[in-house]
């Protein structure tokens, strides 16, 4: 089974309407992140959770909240989608001193 | 503030030919370092890291990373390509101190095609 996982894999939504995306993790890791990778604009972080007591704004947050329900669990919401928030969302995780980030399998989401 | 840039958003070579993709950083100290690989339809993956040991490092697939302090350059390399190595290459970068140790900074990414 995938140390990270994430739901859905894929998401086609309206504009206006509010949309969750989750992700799970089994590796025991306390931090948590929330990316989106635009085509030519790499990963740009959006949320980031050092443990379940601390949430912190990324580059690109506005738009955009965050739920940290468990050390395993890291839900990312769109209160109001818009089109230009298409675009393919990943979680990772990594250790305290690890450093390295562990990547889901991202999720497509498409704002019409 | 931390950046990556990474020279080339698209390299094509021939198999068996030598790949080069490269990444300079912007930091006010020597930062931790990173290459992730991304295949199509995936997530990212961990290709090699320098975190202060060793200035050449090792990663998976045959590829390796020079760390150049003097040139502020983490370069990728592998002597030899293979077709499975198409994907798209981001080198990233992770401050050592400070509220967003840990955090990090990615290129905007390099597509690697390898021709027959």
């Amino acid at each position: 089974d995938a140390d990270v996982t994430q739901t859905p894999r894929n998401r086609i939504t309206k504009t206006g309407k509010r949309i969750m995306l989750e992700c799970s993790q089994t590796k025991g890791h306390d931090r948590m992140y929330w990316y989106r990778q635009d085509p030519g604009l790499g990963l740009r972080l959006i949320y980031y959770s050092f443990d379940v007591k601390d949430i912190n704004k990324g580059e690109i947050s506005d738009g955009y909240s965050v739920s940290r329900q468990a050390q395993a669990k890291f839900s990312l919401s769109l209160e109001s989608a818009i089109p230009n928030q298409t675009a393919l969302y990943f979680c990772a995780t990594s250790a305290v001193d690890g450093y390295e980030q562990y990547f889901g399998p991202g999720t497509r989401l498409t704002v019409t | 503030a931390q950046s990556v840039t990474q020279l080339g958003s698209h390299v094509s070579v021939s198999e068996g030919a030598l790949v080069l993709l490269r990444c300079n950083y912007s930091s006010s100290v020597p930062p931790y370092l990173f290459w992730y690989v991304q295949y199509p339809n995936q997530g990212l993956q961990l290709l090699l890291k320098y975190t202060s040991a060793a200035t050449l490092v090792k990663g998976i697939n045959g590829f390796e990373a020079e760390f150049k302090k003097s040139e502020t350059s983490f370069h990728l390399t592998k002597p030899s390509a293979h077709m499975s190595d198409a994907a798209e290459y981001f080198c990233a970068v992770s401050a050592r101190y400070g509220g967003s140790l840990g955090n990090l900074i990615f290129g905007k990414g390099t597509k690697l095609s390898v021709k027959p």
